[in-house]
């Protein structure tokens, strides 16, 4: 089963509007990063937040951390029209060999309306 | 750099075909990793391999996928024979080294097979 769940399965928001996205998953955890698809398109990495933050901004990013609730949340302010993709959140557990590997959630689909 | 680059984008083929898939990772990435993406059970690790060597294949679906890496520009996968239930988006991905914990991973642009 998936490491990672999103939720919800998909947002719509006006422009301009915040758009807030969660993620929960079930084992301890070294990282936990988000990844954004547009539609046709590779997954493109945007942010990763260590299990020891809390919290961390990349321009109009924000993701936050709960380790306790094995949860984590990705902000995106002022959204525009070019921000409607789909936003996946991927784990990585705190085996650190060489068989730790990413985890991926099934997925935000976030549409922006002009 | 050009980025990881998979050929081709788009291949549809009939069902008993064999279906090769190829991709050139970032230069200098010691990691490659392969997916596969449905709507059912989105996306899928099928294989990955560090310096050129398959780490976990645990994700092969079964025994008629195989994927190679011969060198560290370049991997295939293969599906031999095809069925209707591989059609599905395959992404291959490249880090710069796939055991350190904060390793991001750069993916390619896909392809998208149809198998009738």
């Amino acid at each position: 089963s998936q490491q990672g769940e999103e939720d919800p399965q998909a947002l719509s928001i006006q422009e301009g509007e915040n758009a807030t996205m969660n993620c929960s998953y079930k084992t301890s955890i070294n990282n936990l990063q988000w990844y954004r698809q547009n539609s046709g398109r590779g997954l493109v990495h945007l942010i990763l937040i260590r299990s020891n933050e809390r919290e961390k901004h990349s321009g109009r990013l924000r993701v936050t951390l709960d380790t306790s609730k094995k949860s984590s949340s990705l902000l995106i302010t002022a959204s525009r029209a070019a921000d409607t993709a789909s936003y996946f959140c991927a784990t990585r557990s705190m085996n650190t060999g060489a068989n730790s590997k990413l985890t991926f959630g099934k997925g935000i689909t976030l549409s922006v309306r002009p | 750099d050009a980025g990881v680059i998979q050929s081709p984008r788009h291949e549809v083929t009939e069902m008993g075909q064999e279906v090769t898939l190829r991709c050139k990772p970032i230069s200098g990435h010691n990691s490659l990793f392969w997916y596969r993406q449905t709507m059912m059970r989105g996306l899928e690790l099928l294989i990955y391999f560090n310096n050129n060597v398959p780490i976990d294949d645990s994700g092969m679906p079964e025994d008629r996928f195989s994927a190679k890496m011969p060198n560290a520009s370049f991997s295939t996968l293969k599906i031999q024979p095809s069925e209707p239930r591989d059609s599905a988006v395959y992404f291959c991905a490249s880090s710069l080294s796939g055991g350190a914990p904060t390793d991001t991973q750069y993916f390619g642009p896909g392809t998208r097979l149809t198998v009738l």
